[in-house]
């Protein structure tokens, strides 16, 4: 079975460029996360979706940062435009929604925004 | 709001030492629990996860996990470490955060280093 596939892994873009990450989630998995972590931390959610509906998006940053996932299978993250402080790694996640439930990562995206 | 702790930042030990990570939560009421584990240019991979019964669970790789609730603990142990487990360990919990929904709270981490 296939895992969560993000792509790409590695983008280095100078700041005030735009950037998008993709994730495509395990098939059969209703609920789709967006994390953020930074150096040394551990992951922060930054939206869940629930097939299309995002149902938690309160520590996305509006200002800059949007998600979408159309026919609630893929998503992508869009950051526009980049800032230095954005540099991380960005996770996303899939489960089959509920509270006990298991969440898969996949590899993440590395952002250097220089 | 949710935070998990973690009291280790870097531990490193020799091959066939026993290992011990800590693992506290803020939480007071019911909550689901979960060891991930990152090996270098690897994923986050599930190690283990508490959701109710036996408070002490086993995991992939002999590694084990005692809940406690008085101490909203969940530590993780192994008795014996390999080379192979240098990674970096993440205990995170699955807890109400308002409005019917859930939300998954990672601590720090803690970076594993096995010296063989």
């Amino acid at each position: 079975e296939a895992g969560v596939v993000q792509s790409p892994r590695y983008k280095i873009i100078e700041k005030k460029q735009p950037v998008a990450f993709w994730c495509n989630p395990i098939s059969g998995h209703n609920t789709l996360y967006w994390y953020l972590q930074n150096l040394g931390q551990g992951p922060e959610l930054l939206i869940r979706y629930e097939n299309e509906e995002a149902v938690d998006d309160s520590q996305l940053p509006k200002d800059r940062f949007s998600a979408e996932r159309l026919k609630g299978v893929d998503s992508t993250l869009k950051i526009q435009p980049a800032e230095l402080g954005d540099s991380a790694v960005y996770l996303c996640a899939s489960s089959q929604g509920g509270y006990k439930n298991i969440q898969y990562f996949g590899a993440g995206t590395r952002l250097s925004v220089l | 709001a949710q935070s998990v702790s973690q009291h280790n930042h870097h531990v490193i030990l020799s091959e066939a030492a026993s290992l011990e990570l800590g693992c506290n939560y803020s939480y007071g009421g019911t909550v689901n629990l979960f060891w991930y584990v990152q090996y270098p240019g690897q994923h986050l991979q599930l190690l283990l996860k508490y959701f109710s019964g036996d408070p002490l669970v086993k995991g992939i790789k002999g590694f084990e996990a005692e809940f406690i609730k008085s101490k909203f603990s969940f530590n993780l142990r192994k008795p014996s470490v390999q080379w192979s487990d240098t990674a970096e360990y993440f205990c995170a919990v699955n807890a109400p955060s308002g409005a019917g929904s859930y939300q998954l709270t990672f601590g720090k981490g803690t970076k594993l280093s096995v010296i063989p």
